[in-house]
């Protein structure tokens, strides 16, 4: 089966424009989960879609951040407009039942640069 | 709040050695614990799960853990390290803030350097 895809996996943008990261999960698969980790620092939680619906968005740093998952599909998560430390690599994974106990299929990343 | 403690930033070891990765996590309960490898250019694999039963557990790589409750760890281990395995490793523990979802909360990393 296909994995996680994420698209870009490389973004160098300016300061104050505006970015889109894509990501398709495993086909069937309900849950899809935004990861971000920024220089050195640990992997951190953003959101949680079950479906089309956001279980959990604890983890969003700030509104200029917007996630959806139109259909249930695939996802995209929006920065607008973005900021320095908005810099890192974006991780997208899913899972069919309702991690971790099943474990998650993660993507390859984006890796955004804010100049 | 819940933490995970990975002490080791950057490891070197020689080809065939042993190695070890050190994971300490900060929490009430026994978590869900995990190993996550990243090579380059590659998302991130899962290495190995202890959610309970035999402390020891044994993973894909050749690769096993060991769950000490009393010291709050989850060590990485691999008796001999090929090149292949030079990547940034990750820990991770689950099942932490209970509700509808099941967030992972990850460790700073180790990054892994393999010589000749």
């Amino acid at each position: 089966e296909a994995g996680v895809t994420q698209f870009p996996s490389h973004s160098v943008i300016e300061k104050g424009q505006t970015v889109t990261l894509r990501c398709d999960p495993i086909s069937g698969h309900d849950n899809l989960y935004w990861y971000r980790r920024v220089m050195g620092k640990e992997i951190k939680f953003l959101l949680h879609f079950v479906k089309e619906s956001k279980q959990d968005e604890s983890g969003m740093p700030n509104n200029r951040f917007l996630a959806e998952r139109t259909g249930g599909t695939y996802s995209t998560l929006k920065v607008q407009p973005a900021e320095l430390e908005d810099s890192g690599v974006y991780f997208c994974a899913s899972s069919q039942d309702l991690g971790p106990r099943d474990g998650y299929t993660f993507g390859s990343g984006t890796r955004l640069t804010v100049v | 709040a819940q933490s995970v403690t990975q002490p080791d930033i950057h490891i070197t070891v020689s080809e065939g050695a042993s190695l070890e990765l050190r994971c300490n996590y900060s929490y009430g309960a026994t978590p869900y614990l995990f190993w996550y490898v990243q090579s380059p250019g590659q998302g991130l694999q899962l290495l190995l799960k202890y959610f309970s039963g035999d402390t020891l557990v044994q993973g894909i790589k050749g690769f096993e853990a060991e769950f000490k409750r009393s010291q709050s760890s989850f060590n990485l281990r691999k008796p001999s390290v090929h090149w292949s395995d030079a990547a940034e490793y990750f820990c991770a523990v689950g099942g932490v803030g209970g509700g509808a979802t099941n967030k992972l909360i990850f460790g700073t990393g180790t990054l892994l350097a393999v010589q000749p």
